[in-house]
């Protein structure tokens, strides 16, 4: 059983473009979470979602970032104009339903030039 | 003040040593308490798992709650050198928003 699959493991983008990265999460899991971690700083939650659905985006900038979770296909955390703070690794998790332990992928490490 | 406080070390220890793990949190509603252990460029991998106040046992690892004193450790026994990796406390007092602690560093020595 495969574990939770991110995609790409890392990604260089200047500033101005946009950054997609993926999750597929593990087989029979519904649940998706982003994470972001900067640099000596501990995981901040970005957001949860279920399939089509939205559940809790609290941790999302308000602006150019976006996340999607569709019935069909991989999780996709989107961000748009990309500038340099927005240089950290981004790690989904996933779970069966809505539970506390959730597992982690390798996560994308987005480095913005 | 941080809703999760952890000490960021380096911590270093000869093998064999007992890693003493500390996190303290300031929001009495947290329910539930994690360790996560990740290697560098690695992801999280969920280690300990815990809802009520006291003591559980996995192997090496012992994880502790103190809901009173809103404090949470995590002791590794007979370290090893494969233990070297930075841990992560985390907390949530709903069932998937996780708080995190910085994560502590630790080097076990051979």
């Amino acid at each position: 059983n495969a574990g939770v699959m991110q995609n790409p493991r890392h990604l260089v983008r200047r500033r101005g473009q946009e950054a997609r990265l993926r999750c597929s999460p593990m087989k029979g899991h519904s649940h998706v979470y982003w994470y972001r971690q900067l640099p000596e700083e501990g995981l901040k939650f970005m957001v949860y979602l279920q399939k089509e659905n939205i559940i809790d985006e609290s941790g999302m900038p308000k602006e150019r970032f976006s996340a999607e979770f569709p019935k069909e296909g991989p999780s996709i955390l989107r961000i748009q104009q990309v500038v340099r703070g927005d240089s950290a690794a981004y790690f989904c998790a996933s779970s069966p339903g809505a539970a506390p332990e959730a597992f982690f992928g390798q996560g994308t490490r987005l480095t913005v030039v | 003040q941080k809703e999760v406080e952890q000490d960021p070390g380096p911590l270093s220890v000869p093998e064999g040593a007992i890693v003493s793990l500390n996190c303290t949190y300031s929001n009495s509603a947290f329910q539930y308490f994690m360790w996560y252990r990740q290697y560098s460029r690695k992801g999280p991998e969920l280690l300990m798992y815990t809802y009520s106040s006291g003591n559980k046992e996995d192997g090496r690892f012992t994880a502790q709650v103190d809901k009173s004193s809103k404090y949470i450790s995590l002791f590794i026994r007979d370290s090893q050198p494969s233990d070297s990796a930075t841990y992560l406390c985390a907390m949530t007092l709903n069932d998937y928003k996780l708080s995190f602690g910085a994560g502590t560093t630790v080097t076990v020595r051979a």
